[in-house]
C-alpha cells in the first residue's frame, strides 16, 4: 500500500502558464514534506519542502501548499518555463529537514511544458 | 563542490553474479541512504546509515541484499547472487539531521 500517492503519471502545460502538481499521504505521522524534481539520467534534485506546522511555503516561481486535514499537498509552478520540464516526486519523511530519516516517495508526475 | 558520487553509473551482469555498488558522500553529512527505483515501485528507501551505523533496514528486500558503511566516507551495496529482478536504478543519498537528502546520479543495473 502506497502512503504516498501521485495520481497523476504525467501532466501537459502550456508555456507561461501555471503547472499544479498534487500529492496525497495516509501516514498521519508524516511531519515534513518535500518535493524533488528529477531529469533522465541524473538523480533526484531538493526544490521545495514545508513542515507540517505551515500550510504555504514559497521560493520564487515555486509555492507547495499543504492541507493537513486532507492530507493532501500540491506543488503550484508558476509561471511553468520549459526547463520546468521533468519528474516531480513528491516525498514525506517523520523527521523535520528530511535528513534524518528515510523519505517515503510518491511515484513522480512527469511534466511536460509545450512551448 | 563534489556532490554525492556512485560508481559504477551502469552495471550489467548475469544472474548468479555478485554485484556491488559503491557510493561516497558528501563531506560532512552524516546521514546516508540507499533507495531503489523500478517502474512498479516507484522510488523507495532501502537502508540508511546514521554515523556509519544502520538505523532501518526494514526495506531491504532479501537476505541477498547487504550494505555496509565502514567509515564515513563510503558505503556499499552488495547483491549476492544478482537476480533479474533485481534490475534497477539504485541512488545514495546523503544528509546533516536537518536538512535535505543529496542524491546521486544513481547506478543503473541490469541482470541478465
Amino acid at each position: 500500500d502506497q502512503q504516498v500517492k501521485q495520481n497523476s503519471p504525467s501532466l501537459s502545460v502550456q508555456e507561461g502558464r501555471i503547472s499544479i502538481l498534487n500529492c496525497d499521504y495516509t501516514n498521519s505521522m508524516f511531519d515534513y514534506f518535500l518535493w524533488y524534481k528529477k531529469y533522465p539520467a541524473e538523480g533526484p534534485t531538493f526544490l521545495i519542502s514545508i513542515s507540517s506546522i505551515k500550510d504555504k511555503n514559497e521560493d520564487g516561481r515555486f509555492t507547495v501548499f499543504l492541507n493537513k486535514s486532507a492530507k493532501h499537498l500540491s506543488l503550484h509552478i508558476v509561471p511553468s518555463q520549459p526547463g520546468d520540464s521533468a519528474v516531480y516526486f513528491c516525498a514525506a519523511s517523520g523527521a523535520s529537514g528530511g535528513g534524518a530519516d528515510g523519505l517515503t516517495f510518491g511515484k513522480g508526475t512527469h511534466l511536460i511544458i509545450q512551448p | 563542490d563534489a556532490g554525492v558520487i556512485q560508481s559504477p553509473r551502469h552495471e550489467v551482469t548475469e544472474m548468479g553474479q555478485e554485484v556491488t555498488l559503491r557510493c561516497k558522500p558528501i563531506s560532512g553529512h552524516n546521514s546516508l541512504f540507499w533507495y531503489r527505483q523500478t517502474m512498479m515501485r516507484g522510488l523507495e528507501l532501502l537502508i540508511y546509515f546514521n554515523n556509519n551505523v544502520p538505523i532501518d533496514d526494514s526495506g531491504m528486500p532479501e537476505d541477498r541484499f547487504s550494505a555496509k558503511m565502514p567509515n564515513a566516507s563510503f558505503s556499499t551495496l552488495k547483491i549476492q547472487p544478482s537476480e533479474p529482478r533485481d534490475s534497477a536504478v539504485y541512488f545514495c543519498a546523503s544528509s546533516t539531521p536537518a536538512d535535505t537528502q543529496y542524491f546521486g546520479p544513481g547506478t543503473r543495473l541490469t541482470v541478465l
